[in-house]
């Protein structure tokens, strides 16, 4: 069965700098997709960035980059320049290719951005 | 702004009580989902439809009752609930048609359900 880690429950950044959250998996499937979903205090979710694992490039969307290992089953979020709006959970995420309708969230990182 | 709509935000019942939950989206999706969130943790999938049809039911009890009227409304029907259901129930809609499926799901606001 699949499974996602993220060993860090809470973590925290001050304004403007830099912070990794981490995140990995288990799967002995070899096309899926991986995903950082944001929940910020007014609850609605949204997705910060997809990765898909037949890509070898790192996905990247502004401030938001990843750092995707395939073969250590790693998948972590870079956030750049970190603003008070970052304050947020954090959940990565994935589903095969083949079961897209099956997203296996891991259990969040609750980040705190310090002004 | 979302894109997926859910009603009520709120919602306070009783145990006998009958209510519905309601969710709809206008992106031409053809999956929506029923998640249910308890505080701090991650989404736990509760229903899948495709194209109208349930497709996966996560073992929920029978108190909660999906229905999909068409391809942009999803309800959730409660009936005779636990305190234990009070949650934040999410729903969501992703493309789900052939080489257009990115993964995505697009969540609404949530439903936020106490059960007294």
């Amino acid at each position: 069965a699949q499974t996602v880690t993220q060993s860090q429950p809470e973590m925290s950044v001050q304004e403007a700098e830099t912070v990794t959250l981490s995140c990995t998996y288990d799967t002995s499937e070899s096309d899926y997709y991986l995903f950082w979903y944001k929940q910020p205090p007014s609850r609605q979710m949204i997705l910060v960035i997809r990765q898909e694992a037949y890509k070898q490039q790192n996905a990247t969307e502004n401030r938001f980059s990843v750092n995707f290992q395939k073969a250590a089953k790693s998948f972590s979020l870079k956030i750049s320049d970190s603003q008070l709006g970052d304050a947020a959970m954090y959940f990565c995420a994935y589903c095969r290719k083949t079961s897209y309708d099956k997203v296996i969230f891991g259990p969040g990182t609750s980040l705190s951005v310090i002004p | 702004d979302t894109e997926v709509t859910q009603t009520p935000k709120h919602l306070v019942m009783g145990m006998t009580n009958k209510k519905s939950l309601k969710c709809e989206q206008h992106m031409g999706h053809r999956a929506m989902y029923w998640y249910k969130q308890k505080a701090k943790k991650p989404p736990e999938l509760m229903f899948v439809y495709s194209y109208e049809k349930l497709s996966i039911n996560e073992s929920v009890p029978s108190r909660f009752s999906p229905e999909c009227p068409n391809s942009s409304l999803l309800n959730l029907h409660l009936h005779a609930l636990q305190p234990e259901d009070s949650a934040l129930y999410l729903c969501a809609s992703s493309q789900g048609v052939g080489r257009e499926i990115t993964g995505e799901l697009f969540f609404g606001e949530g439903s936020r359900l106490t059960v007294l």
